[in-house]
């Protein structure tokens, strides 16, 4: 597609819940990468894919976490026992080499009430 | 590990003024990437602009321009005549040298720029 899409743009779950959050890259770049973004802060890294394979993924805060992309496009970010904690926006990126500056989409917002 | 500081929280200034906005970094790595990324209020971040740590040239584009100084370890931006459409959250950040692949943001630098 033209531009990283994420899906939903917006989510609200109750504490304890399962969500997952979607990012469809931009065709053909091989990087793939989550960020997390609290109110008023910066951007923090969470996890990043070099094609189907989780190159580094210390930024996941627990194994409450974890992101898949199996077919080296889309990723889903999964979040099991939601806590209020987790309430952010979650960003995606994509590009063809980290090197490059990333393309970011425009989020999800995640409010767990 | 890499830490990157913008000490302006807010900066508010009239359409026409000149702004800098600083930021500096701390990293232990002989060779990185530094980045700027723009947040308007639609929420989306916009690269900027990426510099290696081993091109300390300064760099124009437009009314933009950035001042990159390994010897006081900043990066700051400069926007020239600014804009209402400048307003916007600013952030640095670094990366890793190779792949550049995990990188740390600043808080970043909320711009205001008025009529």
């Amino acid at each position: 597609g033209a531009g990283v899409s994420q899906t939903p743009s917006n989510k609200v779950t109750e504490k304890g819940k399962y969500v997952e959050l979607r990012c469809d890259p931009i065709s053909g770049h091989t990087a793939l990468y989550w960020y997390r973004q609290s109110l008023g802060q910066g951007p923090e890294f969470l996890i990043y894919f070099q094609g189907t394979g989780a190159a580094d993924d210390s930024g996941l805060p627990n194994d409450r976490f974890f992101a898949v992309r199996p077919e080296g496009s889309v990723s889903t970010l999964k979040i099991q026992r939601t806590e209020r904690g987790d309430s952010a926006v979650y960003l995606c990126a994509s590009s063809f080499t980290g090197a490059s500056g990333y393309t970011f989409g425009s989020g999800t917002r995640l409010t767990v009430v | 590990a890499q830490k990157v500081t913008q000490a302006q929280t807010e900066i508010s200034v009239v359409e026409k003024e000149d702004v800098t906005l600083d930021c500096v970094y701390e990293t232990r790595d002989t060779t990185y990437y530094l980045f700027w990324y723009k947040q308007p209020p639609s929420g989306e971040l916009v690269f900027l602009i990426r510099r290696n740590s081993f091109d300390e040239q300064n760099e124009i584009s437009g009314r933009y321009s950035w001042n990159f100084q390994k010897s006081t370890s900043s990066f700051n931006f400069t926007i020239t005549a600014s804009q209402v459409v400048d307003s916007a959250v600013y952030f640095c950040a670094a990366g890793e040298t190779g792949t550049a692949s995990k990188l740390t943001f600043g808080t970043g630098t909320r711009l205001q720029v008025t009529l």
